[in-house]
């Protein structure tokens, strides 16, 4: 079956650096790939939705200075949250589709990020 | 805009009984997926089960069925059998036209031995 590697799985770091997670489809293109967002005991919220070779496409209320999501590969998605501050403490998850759009899509397993 | 809802919290089953999740979704789109979502506490996404809107037949995947009831809006789940594994986070989910997904804000199932 399709397969989504995201990596890392942890990320503990302090306040004021960037990190960067990557979401890399293993034995599929994935034209289309999506990052969201997770809080404790709440429920995903989509961020963007990240398209090859294109833009990302950012929901309202997420800032695209802070969450840069780049999208250079048909395998390859990454999301660098800049400047971490411990609100930005969350857990974040990828999917991606498949270059049909096919449903359903291919979650990653997660990154637990920590800002101390 | 999609919304979905949710409206059980918290559920509990006991051990080989039925248990049944409720979620209503509200859509202007005529083609669209929805989804149960399993997610343990290692937070791992789980597809459940999945259906087309445009089919009417409700799918079934082993122990888990669901009731679509597409001009109700309402999509429910029902586990049969449950076991203790089935102990988790269920999320239903609407896909449209965009391809992304709109979650409810989940129940949390408790199974009792």
């Amino acid at each position: 079956g399709a397969v989504v590697s995201q990596h890392p799985s942890r990320v503990i770091c302090k306040s004021g650096t960037s990190v960067k997670i990557e979401c890399r489809s293993l034995d599929f293109q994935a034209t289309t790939m999506f990052w969201y967002r997770q809080f404790p005991k709440k429920s995903l919220m989509l961020m963007a939705t990240s398209n090859e070779g294109s833009k990302a496409t950012y929901e309202q209320g997420v800032e695209k200075d802070k969450f840069l999501i780049n999208h250079a590969s048909l395998t390859l998605s990454t999301l660098t949250v800049t400047s971490a501050h411990p609100e930005d403490s969350s857990f974040y998850i990828c999917s991606a589709l498949d270059r049909d759009g096919d449903q359903p899509q291919h979650f990653g397993d997660g990154t637990r990020l920590s800002i101390l | 805009a999609q919304t979905v809802t949710q409206s059980q919290p918290e559920m509990s089953v006991q051990e080989a009984e039925t248990v049944t999740l409720s979620c209503t979704y509200d859509t202007s789109e005529s083609d669209y997926y929805l989804f149960w979502y399993k997610q343990p506490p290692s937070r791992q996404m789980i597809l459940v089960i999945r259906q087309e809107a445009y089919k009417q037949q409700n799918a079934t995947e082993n122990r888990f069925s669901v009731n679509f009831q597409k001009a109700a809006k309402s999509f429910s789940l029902k586990i049969s059998d449950s076991q203790l594994g089935d102990a988790a986070m269920y999320f239903c989910a609407y896909s449209g036209g965009q391809g992304n997904l709109i979650f409810g804000k989940g129940t949390k199932l408790s199974v009792k031995p």
